[in-house]
């Protein structure tokens, strides 16, 4: 299936130290996105990345992206109590209108 | 900052129903969504819209389904005849280019079907 999934992992850590969460996908993709989102809240998109970049960065994100292992990784630094999140990445195809939405990952950071 | 608004935020119904969720995407937007979030599961395409008319649609979406822009600023999701296994919660999203670009999503829509 054309469908972005994450490690299903579930990361407790605490405040300041970073957080990384991977993501696999299995066809060609035009873009993949990460997207957050609090408890019983709608998706706050984070992050774009093309399918010909390797890395990205937006403040403390930063997504890498490797077509030829069809992954994709999000690292947040220096990680704050805000960051306690579900995160989703999410697949986007040549040719169609859609995303595919992998299981989330959710982050607890302690203050 | 435009935001897209989704109404109500929670709705419980009657298995049997027809329900119509409301959606009021960012206004120079040109695609519209509507995904859905089963409790604890994935979030899952349901349908998405341009140009007044469905661009594609997943096998979630049958017949007990619909999508209208009656106005040229609301996106509505009509179901018809709701079952149990309707309940989720329901996110409208907006794109300004088709969804290979940057989606903004609304704060969803709990759909409770008793």
């Amino acid at each position: 299936s054309q469908q972005g999934e994450e490690d299903p992992q579930a990361l407790s850590i605490q405040e300041g130290e970073n957080a990384t969460m991977n993501c696999s996908y299995k066809t060609s993709i035009n873009n993949l996105q990460w997207y957050r989102q609090n408890s019983g809240r709608g998706l706050v998109h984070l992050i774009l990345i093309r399918s010909n970049e390797r890395e990205k960065h937006s403040g403390r994100l930063r997504v890498t992206l490797d077509t030829s292992k069809k992954s994709s990784s999000l690292l947040i630094t220096a990680s704050r109590a805000a960051d306690t999140a579900s995160y989703f990445c999410a697949t986007a195809y040549y040719g169609n209108n859609r995303l595919a939405f992998g299981k989330g990952n959710q982050v607890v950071v302690i203050p | 900052e435009p935001e897209v608004t989704q109404t109500p935020s929670h709705q419980v119904t009657q298995m049997g129903q027809e329900v119509i969720l409301r959606c009021v995407p960012i206004s120079n937007h040109l695609y519209f969504y509507w995904y859905r979030q089963i409790l604890g599961q994935k979030v899952e395409f349901l349908v998405s819209f341009y140009n007044n008319e469905i661009s594609e649609k997943s096998e979630i979406f049958d017949d007990q389904f619909s999508v209208e822009r009656p106005d040229g600023s609301n996106f509505t999701l009509k179901i018809r005849s709701t079952k149990l296994e309707d309940s989720a919660m329901y996110f409208c999203a907006s794109s300004y280019r088709e969804a290979n670009t940057e989606a903004f999503f609304g704060q969803g829509t709990r759909l409770t079907v008793v």
